[in-house]
Order: C-alpha cells, then sequence, then structure tokens
C-alpha cells in the first residue's frame, strides 16, 4: 500500500517567492497531520485536520503559512512569502481516525531551502 | 500539559551492547506513548506503542519499552545493537484528553561503533 505521498521532496526558492507543499494521505485515513523539523526546535505540529476540516492550528507561525485540505486525498501548505527563517523539513502524516491512541504515518518530507 | 524529555541528544554505543535511550513524561491524564525511528532523509516510522495494558511493549528491530507510572518512564532498549540501528528516535506523547496533540521530543541520535 502508498504511504504518504509528499511534493515536492527538495525545493530551493528565493526569499518573497510562495511556496507551495503537498500531500496525499493513506487513503481511508480520517486525520491529517503538517509538522516542521528543524535542528533548533526539533519537530513542531504545524496544523492538523480531521475528515477535511482544520481543528487546531495553534502550531502555525504566522500569518504567512496557510493549510488547506479541499478533500480527503489532498492537503496543501503554503508559505507566502518565503522567508529564510521557515528553512526546514515539513513532514505530512495521516492516521486512521480521531483517537489519540492511534499510530501517525508520516511522509518522507518536503526538504526547503529559503535563501 | 503534556510534555516529553529524552534525556541525552546524542548515545554512542558499541555494536553488540545494550542500547539505553531515556525518555520521561508528564501527563495529567494517563497517557499513550510512542517511540519513533527517522533513518537519514526519511519520515519518522514507528517502533512501538503503548496504550493500555501489558507495560512491556515490543516493537520492530528488537526493540522494547517499559511503561512506568511511576517514574513516568517509557526508556527503549534493544539487548544488542547493530549498525543498521544507527538513527535518530524520538519519543511521543499523547492522551484521550480531547486536544489529540503528539507531542515529541527533542530526539536521540544515536550512534553505533564497530
Amino acid at each position: 500500500d502508498a504511504g504518504v505521498i509528499q511534493s515536492p521532496r527538495h525545493e530551493v526558492t528565493e526569499m518573497g517567492q510562495e511556496v507551495t507543499l503537498r500531500c496525499k494521505p493513506i487513503s481511508g485515513h480520517n486525520s491529517l497531520f503538517w509538522y516542521r523539523q528543524t535542528m533548533m526546535r526539533g519537530l513542531e505540529l504545524l496544523i492538523y485536520f480531521n475528515n477535511n476540516v482544520p481543528i487546531d492550528d495553534s502550531g502555525m507561525p504566522e500569518d504567512r503559512f496557510s493549510a488547506k485540505m479541499p478533500n480527503a486525498s489532498f492537503s496543501t501548505l503554503k508559505i507566502q512569502p518565503s522567508e529564510p527563517r521557515d528553512s526546514a523539513v515539513y513532514f505530512c502524516a495521516s492516521s486512521p481516525d480521531w483517537s489519540s491512541g492511534n499510530t501517525i504515518y508520516f511522509g518522507e518530507g518536503s526538504w526547503l531551502t529559503v535563501v | 500539559a503534556q510534555s516529553v524529555t529524552q534525556l541525552g541528544s546524542h548515545v554512542s554505543v558499541s555494536e553488540g551492547a545494550l542500547v539505553l535511550l531515556r525518555c520521561n513524561y508528564s501527563s495529567s491524564v494517563p497517557p499513550y506513548l510512542f517511540w519513533y525511528v527517522q533513518y537519514p532523509n526519511q519520515g519518522l516510522q514507528l517502533l512501538l506503542k503503548y496504550t493500555t495494558g501489558a507495560t512491556l511493549v515490543k516493537g520492530i528491530n528488537g526493540f522494547e519499552a517499559e511503561f512506568k507510572k511511576s517514574e513516568t518512564s517509557f526508556h527503549l532498549t534493544k539487548p544488542s545493537a547493530h549498525m543498521s540501528d544507527a538513527a535518530e528516535y524520538f519519543c511521543a506523547v499523547s492522551d484521550d484528553s480531547g486536544t489529540y496533540k503528539y507531542i515529541f521530543g527533542t530526539g536521540t541520535r544515536l550512534k553505533v561503533l564497530a
């Protein structure tokens, strides 16, 4: 079975440009998460959705960040405008349903560099 | 509020030696506890988890962890390290308080020496 699929795997962009990261969760999973990983701050939860509805976006760093989930099989994380401090690995993850005991399945990440 | 503390950001062991990675948690309600492993340039994958029941949990690749409520700990062990175990390991906590947030520790990078 296909796991969580993220694209692009790597992106280098210039400061001020818009960046869009994409995610396809595992089929049948109802919960989707966006995490950011940096050396300084570790793994941070940015936002999570349940049944395509954003439940908690308190981890989104600022208004430059936005996330959408238009349907059960697709989500985007957008940064506009991008800044060098946004350079990080962004992980999308999904989970079968709304239960804290469930395993979260991670994608391989999108490595973003903003120059 | 939940929190996770991983003691030691870097741990080195010799091949064949015992692996012990420490994790302590804080939770006001019964926790769910997880260990994830991250290999270079990859996402995190589940090693094992504790939800309810038996406090000694066995996972993949010969790893196991024991939930000790009195010590608020969930340390990860493996009797004999392999070179392939070199990776970063993350402890995480969640609970049924309704927030549905996994809180991850800062990670422990395991180095296995030949």
